[in-house]
This record gives structure tokens, sequence and C-alpha cells, in this order.
């Protein structure tokens, strides 16, 4: 099976500041048939469903933030938010396609003001 | 602009089958580009994918439900359904409908969530 990890559990990040979180897989994410990593993250705020902000690992949903920003290649990933505002206060999940057509995801990172 | 709606009890008792309906409202269910899948939440928990099914009715399931879990979907109604059976008390969760695009593999579009508590 594959597992997904995410670090830290929790931060607690500056107005203004960056967040990272980081995401890593069991199993490389890179899908042949279109060379892409298929690699999302997801943020849930509370009470709500959660809401796509970047697919194929960097690409940002339409109407996300570009201070919302993926990276990472292989099974190593990361979402980074530049210039952290209140209103991104949330758990952040990756989320991986596996081959086998399963949806694994990761166990969540909450992101707090410091 | 598309909506996902779920519907069912929200109290299924131990042993029973829990039985979910999504309701796809302002877009077609037959769209060849997507996956309709269920997505559950127990609380103050993380995220568990349990399936998907294509408009044609093919079906992927996660392998740790594969026993207990049937997706279904009904074209003329613009509906998916959801049936667990055997369910415990791990079985609590809020359940979500959600659709996923089939070249990028993500979920861009979630219904608001229905709670099922199994006592």
């Amino acid at each position: 099976d594959i597992v997904m990890t995410q670090s830290p559990d929790s931060l607690a990040v500056s107005l203004g500041e960056r967040a990272t979180i980081n995401c890593k897989s069991s199993q490389s994410v890179l899908y042949s048939s279109n060379n892409k990593y298929h690699l999302a993250w997801y943020q849930q705020k509370p009470g709500q469903p959660p809401k796509l902000i970047i697919y194929w690992a960097s690409t940002r949903e339409s109407g996300v933030p570009d201070r919302f920003s993926g990276s990472g290649s292989g099974t190593d990933f990361t979402l980074t938010i530049s210039n952290l505002q209140a209103e991104d206060v949330a758990v952040y999940y990756c989320q991986q396609y596996d081959s086998s057509s399963i949806f694994p995801f990761g166990p969540g990172t909450k992101v707090n003001i410091k | 602009q598309l909506q996902l709606q779920e519907s069912g009890p929200g109290l299924v008792k131990p042993s029973e089958t829990l039985s979910l309906t999504c309701t796809v409202s302002g877009g077609s269910i037959t769209s060849s580009a997507y996956y309709w899948d269920w997505i559950r939440q127990p609380p103050g928990k993380g995220l568990e994918w349990i399936g998907s099914i294509y408009y044609s009715g093919n079906t992927y399931y996660t392998p740790s439900l594969l026993s207990r879990v049937t997706i279904s979907v009904d074209t003329s109604k613009s509906q998916f359904s959801l049936e667990l059976s055997s369910v415990t008390a791990a079985d609590t969760a809020v359940y979500y409908c959600a659709r996923h695009h089939s070249q990028y593999n993500a979920f861009d579009i979630w219904g608001q969530g229905t709670m099922v508590t199994v006592s």
C-alpha cells in the first residue's frame, strides 16, 4: 500500500511570513501516460469541505492566490504559502493518484498564526 | 456551476448498511472527462478516499473497504450512490461526494458533506 506522510503535523507562522509543508510518498507519483506528477494539495477550513489548491504537483487551481505554490519531484513534494494571510489558517492535505486507481491522502498539516 | 449534494440517513445502526446519494446539478454526470467519488472524514481526523465511479458504471474502490462497499450511478437522475455494509462505530464520519478530472486526478468539486453516525 502507498503511504503518504506530511511534516510537520502543525506549524505557526507570523502574518506575512512563509509556511512550508512537506509531503512524502512511499512510491513515485509520476504518471507515465502524461509525464506528470499526480500530486495534489487541498486546504480545509473548519466545517467546510476541502478545497483543491494545487494539482500536478505545481499547477494552481483557477482562482487560487499566487502566494500558494507547489514543488517537488519523485516522492518528495512541498507546498509553500508565501506572505501568510489570516484566511490561510487551515489544515492542508496532500493526495496522490496511484496507477491502481486509488487516491491516498496524507494525514494533514495544521497551519496557525503565530 | 456544477454542484454536488449528499443525502441520506444521519444515523445507522451497527451491522446495518449505510446508504447515501449524491445529486449532481448544474452540469452533466455523463461528461467523459470526470469520475465521481466518495470520500469520508471521521471526526477530528483526516480524509479517506472510498471509491470512484464513471458514468458508464466502471468502479474503483479503496482496498481496505473493498469487501463492504458498492458505488452505483443513475444517469437518468444525475445521481451516484454509496452503500457500505456491516457498519461499525469506526464508519462514523462526514461523507463527501466529489468529482475528479481524469487528466489530473484531483478532486476539484466537493459536496458540503453529510455526517453519518453509527450507533
